[in-house]
């Protein structure tokens, strides 16, 4: 099976835009999470997607947003951006079946950079 | 909410040692307990869980041990080789309903040949 994936890889944005990351899940996973990860912060919890629905969220302002289609692929957003958004972001898929406590199969990431 | 503290950050071994990291956590509903290993430049994979029914677990030279009591959970790399460098990630979280990780710092293992 194809691993997860995610579009892009790279990313440079300015102060105040806004930006669109995407994530493939394994063929047959339903649930998709997303992660911030930084140097300082470590690997965050951002939110997770079950059957097009956010059914857990961390704690990071509503500047992020995410989406889920009926394939399971997942969008995540982040609208006016500031310079502490700046990070890699993570997906990760699992069956979704358990509502946690199942392997999580990450990507490998977007780097944003915010100017 | 839960709080995971991951020590030491910084672990620096000789090829054939054993490694220890340990990691504490704050809620005593969190049942299940992931650690993740992360290469440079690499995606997170995880390499053993443990559930909190179970106080010991091994996969080769991996093990992990869980102390429910004292809300600690520690991995254990036996014979390091230099292919264990990476930054190693431990993770708390209730499964069922409200699954929301909480992860460690971080640990950096260098296994020096």
């Amino acid at each position: 099976k194809a691993g997860v994936t995610q579009t892009p890889r790279y990313l440079i944005k300015t102060r105040g835009q806004q930006v669109t990351l995407s994530c493939s899940p394994i063929s047959g996973h339903r649930s998709v999470s997303w992660y911030q990860q930084t140097p300082g912060q470590g690997l965050q919890f951002l939110f997770e997607y079950f059957s097009e629905t956010q059914r857990n969220k961390g704690n990071f302002p509503g500047r992020f947003s995410g989406r889920q289609f009926s394939n399971s692929r997942s969008e995540m957003n982040v609208s006016t951006l500031e310079l502490g958004d700046s990070a890699l972001y993570l997906c990760a898929s699992s069956l979704g079946h358990g509502g946690g406590g199942e392997t999580q199969y990450f990507g490998p990431g977007t780097r944003l950079l915010v100017l | 909410g839960e709080n995971v503290e991951q020590h030491p950050s910084t672990l620096s071994v000789q090829e054939g040692d054993s490694a220890v990291i340990k990691c504490t956590y704050s809620d005593s509903a969190s049942n299940y307990f992931p650690w993740y290993k992360q290469e440079l430049g690499k995606r997170p994979q995880l390499i053993i869980d443990i559930r909190s029914n179970v106080g010991e677990k091994k996969d080769q030279r991996i093990a992990v041990t869980l102390n429910k009591t004292a809300k600690h959970f520690s991995l254990h790399i036996t014979e390091t080789q230099p292919e264990d460098s990476a930054v190693y990630f431990c993770a708390a979280s209730i499964t069922g309903g409200s699954y929301i990780p909480t992860f460690g710092r971080g640990t950096s293992l260098i296994v020096h040949p």
